[in-house]
């Protein structure tokens, strides 16, 4: 899993401090997006999703905010923990041929600073 | 996720071997799909699934082959594997999901394959 965080932009926090990922995707028929988070040796994992007619959905400790208008999305982290460090990459999804094309993006590279 | 299982993790092998990775899923997911990561490139499709009897290429296909030998099952296959085919090898299942509808793949753990 090393690897994958070859070549990444990377964003160091402190411990506790508040984490702000960015994302921008490429296509306006988008109509969902997706953050996952990918920790070393592991696959994939969801964190949060947002739908094209949504400007702001939270979770837990995640924002995730979407602005249509400059095909941009953001993952905000609050009060960030050692356990966060990872990469986190946004996917976005729309409609194709019947069924729901999804693009990934690179990622970033957290790393959070004890 | 032990719900998405991929055999091998790790695999070393030589230009013009035939390599088999195997998927299994316990999540009952009609939809199975083959991705790839490279160092600075998103995930990219290789191949999915929606159902035993519908097999699709993804945007890099070329070089691989897939069989679907049950709901549960997903195998992909280089016939000849060469040096740039090393990468990290995800599967990944979904559920059916309508446009516009919740579309979240669970990945399995990944294959990391080294073509000599």
């Amino acid at each position: 899993g090393e690897s994958v965080g070859l070549h990444l932009p990377t964003l160091s926090v402190q411990e506790g401090d508040n984490s702000i990922i960015n994302c921008a995707y490429s296509n306006s028929a988008s109509d969902y997006f997706i953050w996952y988070k990918q920790e070393s040796g592991k696959g994939p994992q969801f964190i949060i999703d947002i739908r094209s007619n949504m400007d702001k959905r939270q979770g837990q400790r995640v924002t995730v905010l979407l602005n249509k208008t400059v095909k941009h999305l953001s993952l905000q982290i609050a009060a960030t923990q050692p356990g966060d460090s990872a990469v986190y990459f946004c996917a976005e999804t729309r409609p194709s041929g019947g069924y729901q094309k999804v693009t990934f993006g690179i990622g970033t590279k957290l790393q959070v600073i004890p | 996720d032990a719900d998405v299982t991929q055999t091998p993790r790790n695999r070393i092998t030589k230009t013009g071997k035939r390599i088999m990775l195997e998927c299994s899923q316990t999540k009952g997911h009609d939809r199975m799909y083959w991705y790839r990561q490279d160092p600075g490139l998103g995930l990219r499709l290789i191949y999915y699934s929606f159902d035993v009897k519908d097999i699709n290429k993804g945007e890099i296909s070329d070089g691989y082959s897939v069989s679907r030998q049950a709901q549960a099952k997903f195998s992909l296959s280089l016939e000849s594997a060469i040096p740039n085919q090393t990468a990290l090898y995800f599967c990944a299942t979904s559920d059916f999901g309508l446009a516009g509808e919740k579309n979240e793949q669970f990945f399995g753990p990944g294959t990391r394959l080294t073509v000599l």
